[in-house]
C-alpha cells in the first residue's frame, strides 16, 4: 500500500518551453502533496505544499508563478514548470500524506528527472 | 520544526548490524519520528515511524528513549542493497501540514 507514482520518469526540452509533471497517490487519497527539488549529492529542498480543492503554499524563495501547482483531485497533483531554462534542471520528487493507523506519514514518488538544454 | 542532526556518513560490512543516531534536542510534544532511505536517482522510500519506547518493523528498528531528544535506527545483518542515504526527520502531526525538512542524511556504505 501507499504507492506514489510520478510522470514523467525524465524529461529533456528546449529552454523556453513548459513541463508538466504528474504525481499520483494509487492507492490512497491524499488531501495534501508536496513537491520537492533536489541537486546532485544534495538533500531534497521543500518547494511547495499542494492541498486538494485550494492554492499552493510556497516556500520562500520559490517564484509560485514559475512553478505552477495544481491539486485538481485527491489523487492527483501536478508541478508544471514554465518557460524553463538550464538551471531548472534537476530531480523532482513529490509527496503524498497518508493519514493511516494513527501514523502521519509522507510517501514519495520516484522522482522525475528534468534536463533543459 | 524540530533540527535533526546525525553522522554524514558509515561504512559497515555485509552481515553486520549498522545503528545511526539521529539527535532532535528541540522535538516537540506532537513530533514523530521517521526514517527514510533513499537511493540515487529515486525517491525516499519510508523505512519506520515512532512517536516512543521501541518500534519494529519487517526491515529495521526504532529505538527511541524516554526523553525522545534522540533516535536511533537499527538496520539488522545489511547487505551490499542497503548502502544509501538514510534521513531521520522529525514532524508533528498537525504542524504545518506536516512538512518534513530534510537534513543532509547519512550516507551508509556497505562493503563485502
Amino acid at each position: 500500500g501507499a504507492v506514489v507514482s510520478q510522470h514523467p520518469s525524465r524529461v529533456i526540452c528546449k529552454s523556453g518551453t513548459s513541463v508538466k509533471i504528474e504525481c499520483r497517490s494509487l492507492d490512497f487519497q491524499a488531501t495534501t502533496m508536496f513537491w520537492y527539488r533536489q541537486f546532485p549529492k544534495k538533500s531534497l529542498m521543500l518547494m511547495a505544499t499542494s492541498n486538494e480543492g485550494s492554492k499552493a503554499t510556497y516556500e520562500q524563495g520559490v517564484e509560485k508563478d514559475k512553478f505552477l501547482i495544481n491539486h485538481a483531485s485527491l489523487t492527483l497533483s501536478t508541478l508544471t514548470v514554465t518557460s524553463a531554462h538550464p538551471e531548472d534542471s534537476s530531480f523532482y520528487i513529490c509527496s503524498a500524506r497518508a493519514l493511516a493507523g494513527g501514523g502521519d506519514t509522507q510517501y514519495f514518488g520516484p522522482g522525475t528527472r528534468l534536463t533543459v538544454l | 520544526l524540530a533540527k535533526t542532526t546525525q553522522p554524514i556518513s558509515m561504512d559497515s560490512y555485509e552481515g553486520q548490524e549498522v545503528n545511526i543516531t539521529c539527535s532532535h534536542n528541540n522535538i516537540a510534544t506532537n513530533d514523530y519520528i521517521t526514517w527514510y532511505q533513499q537511493f540515487p536517482s529515486q525517491g525516499p522510500r519510508f523505512i519506520i515511524q515512532g512517536y516512543k519506547t521501541k518500534v519494529k518493523n519487517e526491515v529495521a528498528s526504532l529505538f527511541i528513549p524516554a526523553d525522545r531528544k534522540s533516535s536511533t535506527l537499527s538496520l539488522p545483518r545489511v547487505s551490499l542493497s542497503d548502502t544509501a542515504v538514510y534521513y531521520c526527520l522529525v514532524a508533528g502531526r498537525e504542524a504545518a501540514g506536516n512538512k518534513l525538512t530534510f537534513g543532509g542524511g547519512t550516507r551508509v556504505l556497505v562493503k563485502p
